[in-house]
């Protein structure tokens, strides 16, 4: 059975840190893997993405992910934070077999300090 | 283009009754999930339906039952509500294709008395 495991349920930092959220995953077969953030009383929003190729994925908005096969992770990095990055995010994976469906980590609260 | 709508946004029950939870995906899109997500946990998923067709169901009682419409846009219905029904429900869309995310709506927060 797939599983998330996302260690930290808080991080906190100040502004203009560098931060690394982690997320370990198990799987018997190949995944997909997502970053979701959920900012206050909303849904989730898509943050990036790893499908297939490059192991290094980055967002828009500064964020980046590296997928590490042999160590089963996906973590989470930006060199800078930001007060809006002040949120909750949370790991996943995707497993086909007829249909898609997400498992969720429990999530990592962010809270960035002026 | 509209994102993944959802409605209501807030709804009070109480024990024993019945709600219905309503969805529209985004434009084009054929596939809809439902997640639950109760307070201080990440999503939990309850079902996907494609082309009207229930894909996929997780571990829920039969209590919950969902269908999805030919315009795509789909209800979720929980029956018999329990004090731990009381989550915000997410709906997600996706166009097809297994390897497509999903897109999410900003849920319904359900709570009951």
């Amino acid at each position: 059975a797939q599983s998330v495991t996302q260690l930290d349920s808080q991080v906190p930092v100040f502004e203009e840190a560098p931060v690394e959220l982690r997320c370990n995953y198990s799987s018997s077969v190949s995944v997909y893997l997502f970053w979701y953030v959920q900012y206050p009383n909303q849904g989730l929003q898509l943050l990036l993405k790893y499908l297939s190729g490059s192991t290094l994925v980055e967002s828009i908005n500064g964020f980046e992910a590296e997928f590490n096969k042999s160590q089963t992770s996906f973590h989470l990095r930006k060199p800078s934070v930001h007060i809006s990055d002040t949120a909750e995010y949370f790991c996943a994976v995707s497993l086909y077999t007829g249909f898609q469906k997400l498992v969720f980590g429990t999530g990592t609260r962010l809270l960035v300090s002026p | 283009d509209a994102g993944v709508t959802q409605s209501p946004t807030h709804l009070i029950k109480t024990r024993g009754q019945h709600v219905t939870l309503r969805c529209s995906p985004i434009s084009g899109h054929k596939s809809v999930s439902w997640y639950q997500q109760v307070l201080g946990q990440g999503p939990q998923f309850i079902f996907q339906y494609y082309e009207k067709e229930e894909r996929g169901r997780g571990n829920f009682p039969d209590r919950f039952s969902a269908r999805q419409f030919p315009n795509y846009s789909s209800e979720l219905n929980v029956n018999a509500l329990l004090l731990g029904d009381s989550a915000l429900y997410l709906c997600a869309s996706s166009s097809t294709g297994s390897n497509q995310p999903q897109h999410f709506g900003d849920g319904t927060r359900l709570s009951i008395l």
